[in-house]
């Protein structure tokens, strides 16, 4: 099983701001089959990025990924009101699937 | 459009079982592999179970591996999870995913289901 890790485990930081959050894998995700997804109180997990870069239909151009092997990146280049949630990797290169633990993104 | 409707959450006591539902609608449920994930109250995702789109291929966390089943029936739509020996922290919502391409991320998911294990 492939253990992400999350960093950091909180983000605070003002709307406008940049936002870089990471998520390390415990062994290499396969042609980057790693996906990250946004979570809003009392809302399902909504897909952003999968492939490591390709964003999801309609995902605004500031959310972008990067990363391959173990070490991947989610940046929010321009923090909206609407982008403080919590966000999570997913590797899908296995078939026992994982999510990281989270870093959650909130307003200074 | 693609619509997941979870069902068969609730109270139930410890040691004892569920069935939760998915049902699917908008699309080929035939023709997609679907998962189960879950979430304790105030927790991180939890991915639980996957199967392939017709049934012949199953996958398991190790932490459920042993205790829950996933099944699906695509004449009637409809991906299912047995939980056996539910235990206090089995209670989370409960959500059903879809691939949003044959082994690709999970696209499209529920609104969830809350099973809540207690005496």
């Amino acid at each position: 099983e492939i253990v992400l890790t999350q960093s950091p485990g909180t983000l605070s930081l003002s709307p406008g701001e940049r936002a870089t959050l990471s998520c390390r894998a415990s062994q290499s995700v396969g042609s980057s089959y790693l996906a990250w997804f946004q979570q809003k109180p009392g809302q399902a997990p909504r897909l952003l990025i999968y492939g490591a870069s390709t964003r999801a239909t309609g995902i605004p151009d500031r959310f972008s990924g990067s990363g391959s092997g173990t070490d991947f990146t989610l940046t929010i280049s321009r923090l909206e009101p609407e982008d403080f949630a919590v966000y999570y990797c997913q590797q899908y290169g296995n078939s026992q699937r994982t999510f990281g633990q989270g870093t959650k993104v909130e307003i200074k | 459009q693609v619509q997941l409707v979870e069902s068969g959450g609730g109270v139930v006591q410890p040691g004892r079982s569920l069935r939760l539902s998915c049902a699917a609608s908008g699309f080929s449920f035939s023709t997609f592999g679907m998962h189960w994930v879950r979430q304790a109250p105030g927790k991180g995702l939890e991915w639980m179970a996957f199967i392939w789109f017709d049934g012949r291929e199953k996958y398991y966390a190790d932490s459920v591996k042993g205790r829950v089943s996933i099944s699906r029936d695509n004449s009637k739509n409809t991906l299912y999870l047995q939980m056996n020996s539910l235990r206090a922290e089995d209670t989370a919502v409960y959500y059903c995913a879809r691939d949003l391409y044959g082994s690709g991320p999970l696209g499209y998911w529920g609104q969830g289901t809350l099973v809540t294990v207690s005496s």
